[in-house]
């Protein structure tokens, strides 16, 4: 089985400040997708991001990139010129097409 | 194209009794995975269903069951209910069949709470 973790509960960010999230994950396979899902307060989650575990080059959406950093099975989220409208719970996840294992989730607050 | 539905949106049940949970996927997905969220624990994952059959299953006991219809319709069901049944249960759909690239859906959720 594989496991995510994500060791940041929570974590806060000043209004168009950049913060960066962490995720660490276990798997045996060689090949495999990670994602980071946003779900704002009483909304549905959303896709933030993903990376295909073969491809070297981070990924980027925007404001939001990643640091993958495949030997070290770390998968970190980079918020650029946060804005209110990021505060939400932030999941990662991996999948191997069998199965979506996800973490605990951080919960980030952008402060005005 | 309509998101995934998920009904009811919020139910209370007191212990011992059941409850049924519905999910409506997007229109063309045939792949629907159930999954139980509370606060400290993340989402946990209950089923997937490809085409009316259950494709894994989460460590959850028995009380817990689902099934798929053929227009791809989801229910999940939970019988003699527990207060730690107490959760936001959330329902997804993806595409399957296209590698490892099928993002999840995710509905809005069922808030149960058992008293």
């Amino acid at each position: 089985a594989q496991t995510v973790t994500q060791s940041q509960p929570e974590m806060s960010v000043q209004e168009a400040e950049t913060v960066t999230l962490s995720c660490t994950y276990d798997t045996s396979e060689n090949n495999y997708y990670l994602f980071w899902y946003k779900q704002p307060p009483s909304r549905q989650m959303i896709l933030v991001i993903r990376q295909e575990a073969y491809k070297q080059q981070n990924a980027t959406e925007n404001r939001f990139s990643v640091n993958f950093q495949k030997a070290a099975k770390s998968f970190s989220l980079k918020i650029s010129d946060s804005q209110l409208g990021d505060t939400a719970m932030y999941f990662c996840a991996s999948d191997t097409g069998n199965q979506f294992y996800f973490g605990t989730g951080t919960s980030l607050t952008v402060i005005p | 194209k309509a998101g995934v539905t998920q009904t009811p949106r919020y139910l209370i049940k007191t212990r011992g009794q059941q409850v049924t949970l519905s999910c409506s996927p997007i229109s063309g997905h045939r792949s629907v995975s159930w999954y139980q969220q509370t606060p400290g624990q993340g989402l946990q994952f209950l089923f997937e269903y490809f085409s009316e059959t259950q494709r894994n299953k989460g460590n959850f006991p028995g009380r817990f069951s689902g099934r798929q219809f053929s227009n791809s319709r989801s229910e999940m069901n939970v019988s003699t209910l527990e207060l730690g049944d107490s959760a936001l249960y959330l329902c997804a759909s993806r595409l399957p069949g296209q590698g490892l690239s099928g993002e999840l859906f995710f509905g809005e959720g069922s808030r149960l709470t058992v008293l």
